[in-house]
């Protein structure tokens, strides 16, 4: 079974620095997708960015970009000049066969 | 555009007693129907997904079950909740084929309480 690791619990920045957050996960699968989604007090999860794995390039969205180490089953999320309306737990996530496997988050403050 | 939508947002229901989360979507037709239940201070763990109407596929032993009514209707039940049933539970879609690359969007969460 897949499993996605977030070692990170929680995480600070002060606003307008660059933090990133660590996800690894474990599969034996060749053609899977990983995602970063956030969820906001509200709770509502939203997605972030996701990477293919057949491409080598890394995902960028805006702000947000990841560094993709298929190799290393690495996939970590970099936010760039952070702002007060980032602050969220942020899920890491894999999918393949219908389903996405979350890690645990990482809970992101940003302090002004 | 699609939109998904799932009620009630809050539920207080005691011990023995029965439970029903809807979830319709609406914009699209055949998604995969997902239930995931977030505890406090968790992530989210996979309870069911369903590929179409009366397919569902179960992911943890519980005595939570799930239904699939209508294409795009997805029933989340128990017949007697316990307390560790407490948590966040979210309805989420995606489009109909093996998931590469399809996005799973999330409805707004319903929060269950047992008590």
């Amino acid at each position: 079974a897949q499993t996605v690791t977030q070692s990170q619990p929680e995480m600070s920045v002060q606003e307008a620095e660059t933090v990133t957050l660590s996800c690894t996960y474990d599969t034996s699968e060749s053609d899977y997708y990983l995602f970063w989604y956030k969820q906001p007090p509200s709770r509502q999860m939203i997605l972030v960015i996701r990477q293919e794995a057949y491409k080598q390039q890394n995902a960028t969205e805006n702000r947000f970009s990841v560094n993709f180490q298929k190799a290393a089953k690495s996939f970590s999320l970099k936010i760039s000049d952070s702002q007060l309306g980032d602050a969220a737990m942020y899920f890491c996530a894999y999918g393949s066969n219908y389903k996405l496997t979350f890690g645990k988050g990482t809970l992101l403050t940003v302090n002004p | 555009s699609q939109t998904i939508h799932q009620w009630p947002a809050t539920l207080v229901q005691p011990v023995g007693s029965p439970l029903s989360l809807e979830c319709t979507v609406e914009g699209t037709s055949n998604p995969n129907l997902y239930w995931y239940r977030q505890a406090a201070g968790r992530g989210l763990q996979l309870l069911f997904y369903s590929v179409g109407i009366g397919q569902i596929s179960s992911e943890v032993p519980q005595n939570l079950s799930a239904s699939r009514p209508q294409d795009r209707q997805f029933i989340l039940s128990s017949k007697k909740l316990l307390l560790s049933d407490s948590g966040f539970y979210l309805c989420a879609w995606s489009v109909h084929r093996v998931l590469s690359g399809n996005t799973i969007y999330f409805g707004e969460g319903s929060w269950l309480t047992v008590v």
